[in-house]
This record gives C-alpha cells, sequence and structure tokens, in this order.
C-alpha cells in the first residue's frame, strides 16, 4: 500500500544533541512534502515545506529538511536540539494528481532532555 | 483572528449514541478535513471536502457521517456503527491541493 513511514517512534536526545528524524514515502510522481509539529497542549502546525526547487527547505525554529527524490526520502534535521523542541512530528506527503488530501505517517514523539 | 474552531474540547458519550462533532472555520479555505489521532497511529484521514455540497470517503471513514452545506462548517457525526470511537478528532482545512493546512484545537471523545 502506499504510505508514508517514519523510521522512529520515540526518539530521546539531551539537549544541544543534534537531531535527524527519517521520513519515506512510496508514491511516484510529483509530490510535496511537509513536516507538521504538535507542541505539547498546542495545534499541530506546519513547520517546513517542500514544493519545488532547492531540495534543503528550512523551516521555523532552525530545522531544515532535505528531499532526496531517489530515496523516495525526506528527513528532518537540527543540528542542536533545545527543550523546546519536545513534541510530536509528523511527516505528510501529498501527491499532484490532484483532489487528494495530505497523507500523514504515524508520528515521532522528541523528548529532549536537560 | 482567523483560524478553525472545533467544539466542544471534550465529550463524553454513552455507547449506542450518535454525536456531533463541530468543526468552523472563518479562512475561507474551500477544503476541510476531518482526522482521527490514536497514540502510535498518526493522524488517519476520515472523510474530506474540496467543495461545498461534495465529500469523500477517507481511509477510515466507516462508522462516521459528514455534511458540507456551507463552506465555513464541516460537521462530523460518529455513529453507534463505529467500533472504537474513544479518540481524539482534529479537523483542518487548506486552499484546494496546497497541503499546507491550518488545524482545529480537536475534540477528545470518550465513549463510555
Amino acid at each position: 500500500a502506499q504510505s508514508v513511514s517514519q523510521h522512529n517512534h520515540h526518539v530521546i536526545l539531551s539537549e544541544a544533541a543534534s537531531l535527524e528524524l527519517g521520513c519515506n514515502y512510496s508514491y511516484g510522481g510529483t509530490v510535496n512534502l511537509f513536516w507538521y509539529v504538535q507542541y505539547p497542549g498546542q495545534h499541530l502546525q506546519l513547520l517546513l515545506k517542500y514544493f519545488s526547487g532547492d531540495p534543503l527547505v528550512k523551516g521555523i525554529k532552525g530545522f531544515e529538511a532535505e528531499f532526496i527524490k531517489s530515496k523516495f526520502s525526506f528527513n528532518l534535521r537540527k543540528p542542536s536540539v533545545q527543550w523546546s523542541d519536545t513534541a510530536e512530528y509528523f511527516c505528510a506527503v501529498l501527491r499532484n494528481s490532484g483532489n487528494t488530501p495530505l497523507v500523514f505517517g504515524k508520528g515521532t514523539r522528541l523528548s529532549v532532555i536537560a | 483572528d482567523g483560524g478553525i474552531t472545533q467544539s466542544p474540547k471534550y465529550l463524553f458519550r454513552k455507547e449506542g449514541q450518535n454525536v456531533t462533532l463541530s468543526c468552523e472555520q472563518n479562512l475561507n479555505h474551500d477544503a476541510m478535513y476531518w482526522y482521527r489521532q490514536d497514540p502510535g497511529q498518526g493522524l488517519r484521514l476520515i472523510y474530506y471536502s474540496q467543495i461545498v455540497n461534495d465529500f469523500q470517503k477517507g481511509d477510515i471513514a466507516e462508522g462516521y457521517s459528514v455534511s458540507r452545506e456551507k463552506k465555513e462548517s464541516f460537521p462530523l457525526t460518529v455513529t453507534s456503527a463505529q467500533k472504537n470511537p474513544t479518540a481524539f478528532y482534529l479537523c483542518a482545512s487548506s486552499l484546494r491541493d496546497t497541503g499546507v493546512c491550518t488545524f482545529g484545537s480537536g475534540t477528545r471523545l470518550t465513549v463510555v
């Protein structure tokens, strides 16, 4: 089945550690890619998106993601995490075949400890 | 301020009762969505609507129904046919085919 896979269910990091969260998708054709974040007690919100152009995209709060078409991947990275980055992170894919909704991965819970 | 309003925030119902969750947006978005969020399952699509008076089933539509009579409103009814209705329900809206969604704060439904 076509899907979005996030490899890590729960990641625990110390402050200042580097972060990389994996995301792979299995759709062919052109896609738009997204990372959404859900901070504790808050709305799900957009972190960053890729539509076209430079495959390295930068988002809010120092996050970035790289689209590697050959690997069907869109991994999220941050060089140095902070305690306030504790949240759940969702990768999502929009197929450009039209009239299709976002498909989300199962999410990765990030816990940053002091 | 523009946004999406979901109400109520918490809802308790007895088994066998239908219940309707409200979702209203003032963003002038054409598309609206209902997702269900369960621990470890991510967001699973229940129904979506790209235009008024039209909607499509998502991956887990069984036991749910929706209507889209107005652009601003997309209520979700959880029927007694839904086998496991206790969950966190998220409503979202977007401009068509952009994937840039605005989410509501969610409704936590508990069926006892």
